[in-house]
């Protein structure tokens, strides 16, 4: 298996711009996460989808955030628009959703706004 | 109050010894799990270790293994024979049962583990 596949691996973009990260999670996981890693604030989830459904999105920063997950094969996280604050490292993760199964991570997207 | 404590940011040890890595938690639920990552200077989030609340035995994988003290509240992870490719990040995280929040993971603040010739 591939494991989790994220793109793009590094974006820079200007303040105000919209960001899309997307991610693939591993074939037959039915549980995947959004994770976010900065040095001032470790890290940190976002949301996490069981099924496609979002569960719990209650470490959405704010309305600029937004994540899909249409189909059990993708998800994306929109940031709309971005800010210099923003700047970190977005892990997506999946899994089972047995209690004891490990999150596999990918590999990680690079965000840095100007 | 925080759920995943780890009170060392640093760590130094020196090839080939054992070394352990710090890690409390809090819960009130009854079901819960312990995970331990590393995160090496690549960046990647590798999984080493599961402990689960009801489990019996401590958990060992290969060169790790997790020193779990339920009623101290404490899952420690120890290495042994510690090696330079063992210098990275570790993450401690706990999941909790469906009343503490389903299947997310809670992470500590990480250990860096330095490994010295």
């Amino acid at each position: 298996d591939a494991g989790v596949i994220q793109s793009p691996r590094h974006e820079v973009t200007e303040m105000g711009q919209e960001v899309t990260l997307r991610c693939k999670p591993i074939s037959g996981h039915n549980s995947l996460f959004w994770y976010r890693q900065t040095m001032m604030r470790g890290l940190e989830l976002l949301i996490y989808f069981n099924n496609n459904v979002p569960i719990d999105d209650s470490g959405m920063p704010e309305d600029r955030f937004s994540a899909k997950m249409p189909n059990a094969s993708f998800s994306t996280l929109k940031i709309q628009p971005s800010e210099p604050r923003d700047s970190a490292v977005y892990f997506c993760a999946s899994s089972l959703m047995d209690f004891s199964n490990e999150q596999f991570f990918g590999p990680g997207t690079r965000l840095t706004v100007l | 109050a925080q759920k995943i404590t780890q009170t060392q940011p640093g760590m130094f040890v020196q090839e080939k010894e054992a070394v352990t890595l710090d890690c409390t938690y809090d819960t009130s639920d009854p079901s819960y799990g312990l995970f331990w990552y590393k995160q090496p200077s690549s960046g990647e989030m590798i999984f080493l270790i599961y402990q689960g609340s009801y489990d019996q035995q401590n958990a060992t994988e290969g060169r790790y293994s997790l020193n779990f003290q339920k009623a101290r509240k404490s899952a420690n992870l120890v290495i042994s024979a510690s090696q330079l490719g063992d210098s990275a990040m570790y993450f401690c995280a706990m999941r909790e049962g469906v009343t503490g929040g389903g299947n997310k993971l809670t992470f500590g603040t990480g250990t860096q583990l330095k490994v010295e010739l």
